[in-house]
């Protein structure tokens, strides 16, 4: 089963607005990762952020964690029609931090 | 960050022919793993590849259709052997130092079996 799910699915927001996009998780975590994946390409690392850490920032990506909740969101501010890609977070899970996936996030940003 | 390098980066393969897919880290690194993408899909762990030794694989993966190999701490290939076109999908490599640092990925290898 997937460990992170994010919502929503799917995002459609003209360039300069904000982008909010969610994860949820299952189990307790050492820290958790978003992805950037453009088409047909491979995941570019966005941001990792511990359990300890509440928010963290990144240029225009800012993210928080909810440990309580077990949920996390990431925010991109001011987007560019560059940031149209599919999103993903990512937790390790096992001894080795195996990464589980969630469905990932399709963002279109319209120029 | 570490910077992966993966080959090929695409490839079209005849049914029932395997194909070998190459990881090339640029630092040497702890772990490294290899993932599957189907066709609008997220991602699937195949394996952990084990420096040295015989690789983990997750379960509904198997040695016999994905064999890998792990010579040293910067290199891993991996194999889709005997291929169908179920086999179509992105396969991506990852490498991390381990614990609570980032997983890097190479740009993948787009697979299409006729």
């Amino acid at each position: 089963s997937q460990q992170g799910e994010e919502d929503p699915q799917a995002l459609s927001i003209q360039e300069g607005e904000n982008a909010t996009m969610n994860c949820s998780y299952k189990t307790s975590i050492n820290n958790l990762q978003w992805y950037r994946q453009n088409s047909g390409r491979g995941l570019v690392h966005l941001i990792l952020i511990r359990s300890n850490e509440r928010e963290k920032h990144s240029g225009r990506l800012r993210v928080t964690l909810d440990t309580s909740k077990k949920s996390s969101s990431l925010l991109i501010t001011a987007s560019r029609a560059a940031d149209t890609a599919s999103y993903f977070c990512a937790t390790p899970t096992g001894a080795n931090s195996k990464l589980t996936f969630g469905k990932g996030i399709t963002l279109s940003v319209r120029p | 960050s570490a910077v992966i390098s993966q080959k090929p980066s695409r490839d079209i393969c005849q049914r029932g022919t395997s194909l070998t897919i190459q990881c090339q880290v640029d630092s040497q690194v702890t772990m490294m793993f290899w993932y599957r993408q189907q066709p609008g899909q997220s991602l699937t762990l195949i394996a952990t590849a084990n420096q040295g030794s015989e690789a983990t694989y997750e379960s509904g993966f198997v040695i016999d259709k994905f064999p890998i190999s792990r010579p040293n701490l910067t290199f891993s290939t991996l194999t889709v052997s005997n291929m169908s076109p179920e086999d179509s999908s992105i396969y991506l490599c990852s490498a991390s130092a381990g614990g609570n640092q980032p997983q890097h990925f190479g740009d993948g290898t787009r697979l299409s079996i006729l």
